[in-house]
Parts: structure tokens; C-alpha cells; sequence
């Protein structure tokens, strides 16, 4: 069972350009979060899909945007790149089988995609 | 989501248990503590999650106190390979598909 996948592994793009990553959640999962990582901190919210829709989002501006599609698959957009977007960006899976109190869930994280910005 | 307090670094010998300790103050009723380990280059792999008490699995122990205004990882005997940033997580992983808030975590270094 292959786990979160995320293509391009590495990305060197220039300040003003237009960058699409993508992920694949792991297999009976539903819900895609994106995580942008600076060096040396820790994994940020961007925001999260399931159904096809945005559902929560941090606190990163509209350059950044996103798309889920039918086989839950997701893109992460930024666009007009500057030098601060340079990071590890992160996709995570989850799946939700219910509300019941004190489920405990877990979130898979793919191997992320290291993008310059020069 | 609840703030969480960690130590910025920790340093041990392979072999020897090492405990990194998490501070919550402001934990919610609904809220479970959990950690992840993350490698470099490498997105954050789930160690453990716990509510109270004590949680252990093949890999470590979780020991919460009663008020669970902290808590605290465990990891037996460990080796380099357990060289890696520990993330300690509090929240409610059953309302609203909640998204992890992450601090700074815990840098390990474990020496040979």
C-alpha cells in the first residue's frame, strides 16, 4: 500500500513564476492538508480539502490555492513565487470514519517537495 | 488549539532512555496529546497519541499526569537512528478534521 506521494521531489523556480505541486493521499483517505516548512521550524498549516472544497486554511495569503480532485488527489498552487515561499511544502492524508468521542486519528505525511525560490 | 512548551534541544548516548517533556497548560476536555518524529528532508511520521495516563507501543511510552497540563515522550534505548525532531501536538483529533498546529519541537541528537 503506497503511502502519500508527492511529485516533484525538488524545484528551483525564479521570484514572479508560478508553481503547481501535487499529492496523492495514501490509499482510504479522503482529506488532503498542505504544510509549508521553513529550515529549521516546524511544519505551517496552509490549508485542507475533502470533498473537493477548501474546508479550513491558515493564515498564508491567496498566492496560495489549491484544487482536490474526484480520486482525492490534490494540487497546491502559489503563484507571483517570492523569495520567502523557498520551503519544504508538505502534504498530509487523514480520513475521518467518525464522529465518536475519543477517536483517535492520525495524519500521514508524504516526503514533501523542496522548493528554491532564486 | 492549546500552546505547547518543549525543550529546544536534548542530547544522549545511544543505549540510554531519553524523556522529552511537553508543557500544555491550556488543555481542552476534548484535546489529545501527540507526537510525531520528523527526519530531515522527511514529512513528520505519527510516534504516539494519548489521552491520560500511560499509552505505550512498539516504539515508545507516552506518561500523562492526572492534570494533563504537561506530558511527557519516552523513548527506550535509543539508538543514532533516533537523531530527529520530536514534535509534541495537543488538540481535538475528532472535531472538524482539525489541522495540526506544530511548534518549533525538539531537536535530539543522540551521539555513538
Amino acid at each position: 500500500d503506497a503511502g502519500v506521494t508527492q511529485s516533484p521531489t525538488h524545484l528551483i523556480k525564479t521570484r514572479g513564476q508560478q508553481v503547481t505541486l501535487r499529492c496523492s493521499p495514501k490509499s482510504g483517505h479522503d482529506t488532503v492538508s498542505w504544510y509549508q516548512q521553513a529550515l529549521g521550524q516546524g511544519p505551517q498549516f496552509i490549508f485542507q480539502y475533502y470533498e473537493e472544497e477548501e474546508r479550513q486554511r491558515g493564515n498564508f495569503p491567496d498566492r496560495f490555492s489549491g484544487h482536490q480532485f474526484p480520486n482525492y488527489s490534490s494540487e497546491l498552487n502559489v503563484n507571483a513565487l517570492l523569495l520567502g515561499d523557498s520551503a519544504l511544502y508538505l502534504c498530509a492524508s487523514s480520513f475521518f470514519p467518525s464522529l465518536r468521542q475519543g477517536a483517535s486519528t492520525e495524519a500521514f505525511f508524504g516526503q514533501g517537495t523542496r522548493l528554491t525560490v532564486v | 488549539l492549546a500552546k505547547t512548551t518543549q525543550p529546544i534541544s536534548m542530547d544522549s548516548y545511544e543505549g540510554q532512555e531519553v524523556n522529552i517533556t511537553c508543557s500544555h497548560n491550556n488543555i481542552a476536555t476534548n484535546d489529545y496529546i501527540t507526537w510525531y518524529q520528523q527526519f530531515p528532508s522527511q514529512g513528520p511520521r505519527f510516534i504516539i497519541q494519548g489521552y491520560k495516563t500511560k499509552v505505550t507501543n512498539e516504539v515508545a511510552s507516552l506518561f500523562i499526569p492526572a492534570d494533563r497540563k504537561s506530558s511527557t515522550l519516552s523513548l527506550p534505548r535509543v539508538s543514532l537512528s533516533d537523531t530527529a525532531v520530536y514534535y509534541c501536538l495537543v488538540g481535538d483529533p475528532v472535531a472538524g478534521r482539525r489541522a495540526l498546529t506544530f511548534g518549533s519541537g525538539t531537536r535530539l541528537q543522540v551521539q555513538p
